[in-house]
């Protein structure tokens, strides 16, 4: 099976720009999940989507946001670019049976978007 | 809240050396734990996962940790590191219904040949 794949790999933006960010997980996962990571704040979780709804956010401004397609592919958004934007956006996807106490589901992380903003 | 803690920033071992690098977290319940690596230039991969059982726990690449529910800590082992196992470790947790992981802020690991 083929992995998650990240689109683009890398993205050079000034401040106060846009960008979308794509991700395709692996083939039958329906869960797609996003991570910034940085050197000073590590992995930060962005937000999860499955069955194109937004079912969990972390604590990231209003400035990010993302959607999810009924073929499971998801978009990622930032407007307003800031300097502390620049970091490597990280997609990951997951099987994900829905419901239950406890997931217990495996997330398979892409290679990632290197955003640089200037 | 959650989180997850790494001792160790930097860790420098000759090839066939013992590795144990420590990761402890914070929750509140049933939690499943991993273990991811990033080698360089590469992108997370997934090195081994507890979720239930037996918490000893073996991942690929001769990699194994332990889960010990009382101290809250799921170390990472190898008996005799590689230089190809110098890479960025990463311990990860999640709980409850929601899958979202949260990472510690990683362990980097230099093997000398």
């Amino acid at each position: 099976k083929a992995g998650v794949t990240q689109t683009p790999r890398y993205l050079i933006k000034t401040r106060g720009q846009q960008v979308t960010l794509s991700c395709s997980p692996i083939s039958g996962h329906r869960s797609v999940s996003w991570y910034q990571q940085t050197p000073g704040q590590g992995l930060q979780f962005l937000f999860e989507y499955f069955s194109e709804t937004q079912r969990n956010k972390g604590n990231f401004p209003g400035r990010f946001s993302g959607r999810q397609f009924s073929n499971s592919r998801s978009e990622m958004n930032v407007s307003t670019l800031e300097l502390g934007d620049s970091a490597l956006y990280l997609c990951a996807s997951s099987i994900q049976t829905s419901g239950g106490t406890l997931n217990t589901d495996t997330q398979y992380f892409g290679p990632g978007t290197r955003l640089t903003v200037l | 809240a959650q989180s997850v803690s790494q001792h160790n920033h930097h860790v420098i071992l000759s090839e066939a050396a013992s590795l144990e690098l420590g990761c402890n977290y914070s929750y509140g319940g049933t939690v499943n734990l991993f273990w991811y690596v990033q080698y360089p230039g590469q992108h997370l991969q997934l090195l081994l996962k507890y979720f239930s059982g037996d918490p000893l726990v073996k991942g690929i690449k001769g990699f194994e940790a332990e889960f010990i529910k009382s101290k809250f800590s799921f170390n990472l082992r190898k008996p005799s590191v590689q230089w190809s196992d110098t890479a960025e470790y990463f311990c990860a947790v999640s709980g409850g219904s929601q899958g979202n992981l949260i990472f510690g802020k990683g362990t980097k690991l230099s093997v000398k040949p």
